[in-house]
């Protein structure tokens, strides 16, 4: 199996705040990388397909990069609305999602 | 406008079977440009996939529940359906239902969610 590693597994930022989130899988995969928003008690939002594709809907401030083992994804300005937990997830081979970022409010 | 949503009991007995159904509205199950999956969420904790299936109704199924897992879809009733067998605490999670992209393998649509207990 490949496992995802994401980092941090929270952060503390400002309203306005860049922030970046990195997965790393145990071996290449390529650009078969998703992202995830998740709030409390909601179902995952998808954010990011491939690597670097912004999902239809999904606001410009948030993008994708990366390829092979690492990965990233960018808040370019934090607003109040994207506090949340933030998931990746490999799409190689058998599906595996990282362990979360979590993003509050500093 | 593509939208699933999962039902089925929200109560388990330890060892017994757990049946969930998802009702896909807005494209047909039959659609060759989607598979649809189930994802699950153990309280507190992160994400793990379950199975996948197509409109052919070829599966594929997380090697650690595989032997537990059976996944099938009803095109009659535009429904997908999960059965997860020998249940026990491990398995109460909030369990949800998704469209997969092709290739990229993206949960791109979910439903809300269902939580299931398993419990005596």
């Amino acid at each position: 199996d490949i496992q995802m590693t994401q980092s941090p597994s929270s952060l503390s930022a400002s309203v306005g705040d860049r922030v970046t989130i990195t997965c790393r899988a145990s071996q290449t995969i390529s650009t078969y990388l998703n992202w995830y928003q998740q709030k409390p008690g909601k179902a995952p939002k998808l954010l990011i397909y491939g690597a670097s594709s912004l999902q239809s809907g999904v606001p410009s401030r948030f993008s994708g990069s990366g390829s092979g083992t690492d990965f990233t994804l960018t808040i370019t300005s934090l607003q109040p609305e994207d506090f949340a937990t933030y998931f990746c997830q490999q799409g190689f081979s058998i599906p595996h999602f990282g362990g979360g970022t979590k993003v509050e409010i500093k | 406008q593509l939208q699933l949503q999962e039902s089925g009991p929200g109560l388990v007995k330890p060892s017994e079977t757990l049946s969930l159904t998802c009702t896909v509205s807005g494209v047909s199950v039959s659609n060759p440009s989607y598979y649809w999956g189930w994802i699950r969420q153990p309280p507190g904790k992160g994400l793990e996939w379950i199975a996948r299936i197509d409109y052919t109704g070829t599966t594929y199924s997380n090697p650690s529940l595989k032997s537990r897992v059976s996944i099938s879809v009803d095109t009659s009733k535009n429904q997908f359906s999960l059965k997860l067998n020998s249940v026990t605490a491990a398995d109460t999670a909030v369990y949800y239902c998704a469209s997969v992209r092709h290739l990229v393998l993206s949960m791109d649509v979910w439903g809300n969610g269902t939580t299931v207990t398993v419990s005596s």
